[in-house]
């Protein structure tokens, strides 16, 4: 069943700035990923944080975890015009099945 | 990195016949592969767990004899839509974990199918 749920469904910002984008889920978590999928094409793992974790960061990614509020962030710094995609959060809940929110379309202005 | 490597990328069938969708982990064994679907502008809905050597695990509302899943390998996992109708027109990707243990899901590139 699907779990998270995610802000804001459309995103757009001009090259060079940052974009944030928000996950809510309603179950206990073993652990929380994002994917990335361009249009059309199979997902892409981003970046993967543990329930025990509260920040990760990965190149121009920082991810934040807030398991008391059940939600997570997704920060691209220094966008670019190759970062438009559609970035998806998923949540393991301790059955390395995934469930996947709804996604945030990005889209990066030259 | 892990290769997964799905075929065919696109498939436009008549209504009624069947339609076969393979889902090959190019350097790893993979023991258990996931199938999704997925509709325009919408999230991924996973359909079922394929487990190499034994039945697939479907989920609540997804019709097993409808969409048949075969994990005969450790390298391959096929996905078969019988009696394709417009209806079942959609995007289906695969995926795959390293191993049982493994948090990380390498997905392919996906199939298009339409159905006339």
């Amino acid at each position: 069943s699907q779990q998270g749920e995610e802000d804001p469904q459309a995103l757009s910002i001009q090259e060079g700035e940052n974009a944030t984008m928000n996950c809510s889920y309603k179950t206990s978590i073993n652990n929380l990923q994002w994917y990335r999928q361009n249009s059309g094409r199979g997902l892409v793992h981003l970046i993967l944080i543990r329930s025990n974790e509260r920040e990760k960061h990965s190149g121009r990614l920082r991810v934040t975890l807030d398991t008391s509020k059940k939600s997570s962030s997704l920060l691209i710094t220094a966008s670019r015009a190759a970062d438009t995609a559609s970035y998806f959060c998923a949540t393991d809940h301790h059955d390395y099945k995934l469930s996947f929110g709804a996604g945030t379309t990005v889209t990066v202005r030259a | 990195g892990a290769v997964v490597s799905q075929h065919p990328s696109r498939v436009i069938c008549k209504s009624g016949t069947s339609v076969k969708i393979e889902c090959r982990s190019l350097d790893f064994q993979a023991t258990t592969m996931f199938w999704y679907r997925q509709f325009p502008k919408k999230s991924l809905m996973l359909m079922a767990t394929s487990n190499e050597g034994s039945k697939a695990t479907y989920e609540q509302g997804v019709e097993k004899d409808k969409f048949l899943i075969n994990h005969a390998s450790l390298t391959l996992s096929t996905l078969t839509v019988t009696s394709a109708h417009p209806e079942d027109s959609s995007f289906y990707i695969c995926s795959a974990n390293r191993d049982r243990q493994a948090d990380i899901q390498y997905f392919g590139a996906g199939t298009r199918l339409s159905v006339l």
